[in-house]
């Protein structure tokens, strides 16, 4: 079982272009949330996506948006990128939206805005 | 709002000593209650859950969490650390509703000396 795999681990992108960040989720999962860390901090929800519909969103400008494909996998977009956006994105995949099911990270992809 | 507190940045424990990671949160209601690890490097891997029940609950690796709802707290321990648990440690809380939205503290880091 690979698990929840994302690509590309590393990227570097110029302020203002835009960026997209791609998460496959664990084998049978049909749930992916998308998460930031900043430097020192711990993950911040940016939304959810389940049966291909955004579920819930958090307090994330409308620069960051997403898609999920019948197959469960997702995108992360970000537009007009700014240096604040510098972080680590995880995703997260998980079987159904409820609580009692866990979650599974993968390790991140590292964007740096210069 | 949900919210948790990780009061304690960094944590230095001398290999074989016993360890107490400090969480607590605020939420109106009853909260599920995480506890996740983070390696250099690495996504985020659970370490254990609270949902209901009984109130000390087990988890990977030798950890266990007591859950005190008077105190708001959901502190971590381990009774001998080993130096391989040096990383960063994550509380989180989730609303007891049927989705699944981490709300994550700071984070603490544990360095263990030999």
């Amino acid at each position: 079982d690979a698990g929840v795999t994302q690509s590309p681990t590393h990227l570097i992108k110029t302020r203002g272009q835009q960026v997209t960040l791609r998460c496959s989720p664990k084998s049978g999962h049909d749930t992916v949330s998308w998460y930031q860390q900043a430097l020192g901090q711990g993950p911040q929800f940016i939304f959810q996506y389940y049966e291909e519909e955004e579920r819930q969103r958090g307090n994330f400008p409308d620069r960051f948006s997403g898609h999920q494909f019948p197959n469960y996998s997702s995108e992360l977009n970000v537009n007009a990128l700014l240096l604040g956006d510098s972080a680590l994105y995880l995703c997260a995949s998980s079987l159904g939206d409820s609580l009692g099911t866990e979650a599974f990270f993968g390790q991140g992809t590292r964007l740096t805005v210069v | 709002a949900q919210s948790v507190t990780q009061p304690d940045i960094h944590i230095t424990v001398s290999e074989g000593a016993s360890l107490e990671l400090r969480c607590n949160y605020s939420y109106g209601a009853t909260p599920y209650l995480f506890w996740y690890v983070q390696s250099p490097g690495q996504g985020l891997q659970l370490l254990l859950k609270y949902f209901s029940g009984d109130t000390l609950v087990q988890g990977i690796k030798g950890f266990e969490a007591e859950f005190k709802r008077s105190q708001s707290s959901f502190n971590l321990r381990k009774p001998s650390v080993h130096w391989s648990d040096a990383a960063e440690y994550f509380c989180a809380v989730a609303m007891n509703t049927g989705f699944q939205k981490l709300v994550f503290g700071t984070g603490t880091r544990l360095l263990v000396s030999p």
